[in-house]
């Protein structure tokens, strides 16, 4: 079955702290992994796109990374902001022509002043 | 306008009540999908819609869960007799490509309904 799980399920900081989430997955074949971003009240925005080729994609302050060979991805926030926060889900689809992703339950952060 | 929009964006019922969820997509884009969001849970995937072809059914919880599309348009939800469980924010996402999850195209999602069955 396919699976994606993330950690921490939430999380705190200050502003202009740095974090990183993690996401483990468990989908075959592996086609391509999303994070997105989920405003409270919102449809989550996607942040990065990888493929299995690539290793790391950045948007602004966000960098993703991904190791296909251990499954795992993580997404790096630079120096946050009080707009941060939002819940970040991981998203991962497989490939064999399948259209139906497999979405972790999110990581919930708040960034305080 | 822009992006996919829903309606209506909160919806309160009383339980054995049958109620309606709208979704415009991006206009051009082939591809739609439903997904029922429960609180501290993640996405859950309902129905996909691709052009004019079957959808795929295969996550609709039970037959009082149903949807409707018409070509690349509009798209309807309907939820029957209403029960406790179905309370949840139900979000709709179109995509442009042919291949939808496969591919790199971008599901652009919808604000979302919050449903509320009493």
């Amino acid at each position: 079955k396919n699976q994606v799980e993330q950690s921490p399920q939430s999380l705190i900081i200050l502003e202009g702290k740095n974090c990183t989430l993690q996401c483990n997955y468990t989908v075959s074949p592996f086609s391509n992994l999303r994070w997105y971003k989920q405003d409270t009240g919102r449809g989550p925005v996607s942040l990065t796109i990888m493929t299995f080729s690539e290793n790391t994609k950045s948007n602004g302050r966000y960098t993703a990374t991904l190791d296909a060979d251990t499954k795992q991805s993580s997404l790096h926030i630079t120096a946050s902001q009080l707009s941060d926060s939002a819940s970040y889900i991981c998203v991962v689809s497989a490939g064999g022509g399948s259209y139906i992703p497999t979405f972790g339950r999110g990581t919930s952060l708040i960034v305080h002043p | 306008g822009a992006g996919v929009s829903q309606s209506p964006s909160n919806k309160v019922t009383e339980k054995g009540k049958d109620v309606e969820l709208r979704c415009d997509p991006i206009s051009g884009h082939t591809a739609l999908y439903w997904y029922r969001q429960r609180l501290g849970q993640g996405l859950e995937f309902l129905i996909y819609f691709q052009g004019n072809s079957a959808p795929d059914k295969s996550g609709l919880p039970s037959d009082r869960f149903s949807a409707e599309r018409t070509g690349e348009s509009v798209s309807t939800l309907t939820i029957q007799r209403t029960q406790q469980e179905d309370s949840a924010v139900y979000l709709c996402a179109s995509i442009r490509g042919l291949v939808a999850a496969s591919s790199t195209d971008t599901q652009y999602f919808g604000p979302g309904t919050r449903l509320t069955v009493l």
